[in-house]
């Protein structure tokens, strides 16, 4: 079976501060984890995947995320918060490699970004 | 490449009545495609998998004969919602899975309202 558990369902960050999204998994095997972004009224925008490899990733709009194991976490990242990064934003975990199978999603954090 | 659409991106309809939900893999072939429902402050649940000329597989819970499937091409398959009720105002949102399976692709989702 497989989930997520995304803590704070809302964060606020100050223009040009950190941004740190908080995402735990739990996997029977191994996980394959994104972050998309959602836009109000639109659909998903994949930011970044973690399949296999290098445990840091990077995605669009400077947007990083670490794969720890140990910690059964992939929490999403951003040196430095733009007001364009206003929005809600969904990790997802599945057993294919590419996401191209049932996605299994957090219940999303909404990012408010303050001037 | 690897675009979706989805049609429409907003929909208003009468309490008993039926609304169609398109959704098309522009500039590839979906063997694949997935109908996912996000309710409000929730994340999104899979509702079923259609697969291109066969019969689509609903979650549990997810009443078939109100939520049809159609998935008659490689480009397109169609959520239809039978007798509309106001507890069916939702967003729901489709993503499509390429032959290769090098991805699942989101279209920007529909917004349903049922007065």
């Amino acid at each position: 079976a497989q989930s997520v558990t995304q803590l704070g369902s809302h964060v606020s960050v100050s223009e040009g501060a950190l941004v740190l999204l908080r995402c735990n998994y739990s996997s029977s095997v191994p996980p394959y984890l994104f972050w998309y972004v959602q836009y109000p009224n639109q659909g998903l925008q994949l930011l970044l995947k973690y399949t296999t490899g290098a445990t840091l990733v990077k995605g669009i709009n400077g947007f990083e995320a670490e794969f720890k194991k140990s910690e059964t976490s992939f929490h999403l990242t951003k040196p430095s918060a733009h007001m364009s990064d206003a929005a809600e934003y969904f990790c997802a975990v599945t057993e294919h490699p590419t996401g191209a199978n049932n996605l299994f999603f957090g219940t999303g954090t909404r990012l408010t970004v303050i001037p | 490449g690897a675009v979706v659409s989805q049609h429409p991106s907003r929909v208003i309809c009468k309490s008993g009545t039926s609304v169609k939900i398109e959704c098309r893999s522009l500039d590839f072939q979906a063997t694949t495609m997935f109908w996912y429902r996000q309710f409000p402050k929730k994340s999104l649940m899979l509702m079923a998998t259609s697969n291109e000329g066969s019969k689509a597989t609903y979650e549990q819970g997810v009443e078939k004969d109100k939520f049809l499937i159609n998935h008659a091409s490689l480009t397109l398959s169609t959520l239809t919602v039978t007798s509309a009720h106001p507890e069916d105002s939702s967003f729901y949102i489709c993503s499509a899975r390429d032959i290769g399976g090098t991805g699942a692709f989101f279209g920007q989702g529909t917004r349903l309202t049922v007065v």
